[in-house]
């Protein structure tokens, strides 16, 4: 699975959109992009996945670029509660087995 | 519906102790996993089962053993518990094994070997 490299952290202020950017340089056709994210001590939680196209769910935007090397997930509305460690994942669609959790980016939702 | 529900909650152990963690999903998942979480780290995988009757070994494996015991619950036991095993433990299921499937994760059992 390719490699990604994310922002340790980053900070925003309550209601406004929180924008979390991943590299995913060596990312190929094959490979999904995964958002999950780590609310303090709670297990990860599943957010929104893409392959190539934008994708939207009720919790987030994600946007790919064009030649699948970055992502950028957007939660529109950025609230207290989604103060949380970030994780983007590349995975293949065919692999078995684990997700590779990096660091992640610690994103703090401030008042 | 629980989603996927991990047992205890807690645990502190002494070296060479031993015990099992259980785990449980409602969601008729054919794929079950477990994770460990030591501080400031990501998520490691122990080992999984991608369906009913198999198992197979993570990046982790070394001092746990599993049990797939029907296609809802899929325990973890540590034979001999050693400090290093101090950390969370994350049960996870998921629909099928392949990449496309999004995977569920239990609240976590924090286990603390002295």
């Amino acid at each position: 699975d390719a490699k990604t490299t994310q922002p340790p952290s980053m900070d925003c202020a309550e209601g406004r959109a929180a924008n979390l950017p991943c590299n995913h340089s060596t990312i190929s056709g094959n490979e999904y992009v995964y958002w999950y994210r780590q609310i303090h001590s709670q297990g990860p939680q599943y957010i929104i996945h893409g392959l190539k196209n934008n994708e939207t769910n009720e919790m987030a935007s994600l946007i790919i670029t064009e030649d699948r090397k970055s992502s950028t997930l957007i939660l529109p509305h950025a609230t207290l509660r989604d103060t949380a460690v970030y994780y983007c994942i590349v995975r293949v669609v065919g692999s078995q087995g684990n997700l590779i959790f990096g660091k992640g980016t610690k994103l703090s939702v401030k008042p | 519906n629980a989603g996927v529900t991990q047992t205890p909650k807690f645990q502190v152990l002494k070296t060479g102790q031993s015990m099992t963690l259980q785990c449980a999903q409602d969601m008729n998942h054919n794929s079950m996993y477990w994770y460990r979480q030591d501080p400031g780290m990501g998520l490691r995988l122990i080992y999984y089962s991608a369906s009913e009757g198999t198992t197979d070994k993570g990046e982790v494996p070394n001092g746990y053993n599993v049990s797939r015991l029907n296609k809802r619950e899929f325990s973890l036991r540590l034979e001999s518990a050693a400090p290093s095993q101090t950390s969370v433990y994350f049960c996870a299921s998921s629909e099928g094994a392949g990449g496309i499937y999004e995977q569920y994760f239990g609240p976590g059992t924090r286990l603390t070997v002295t």
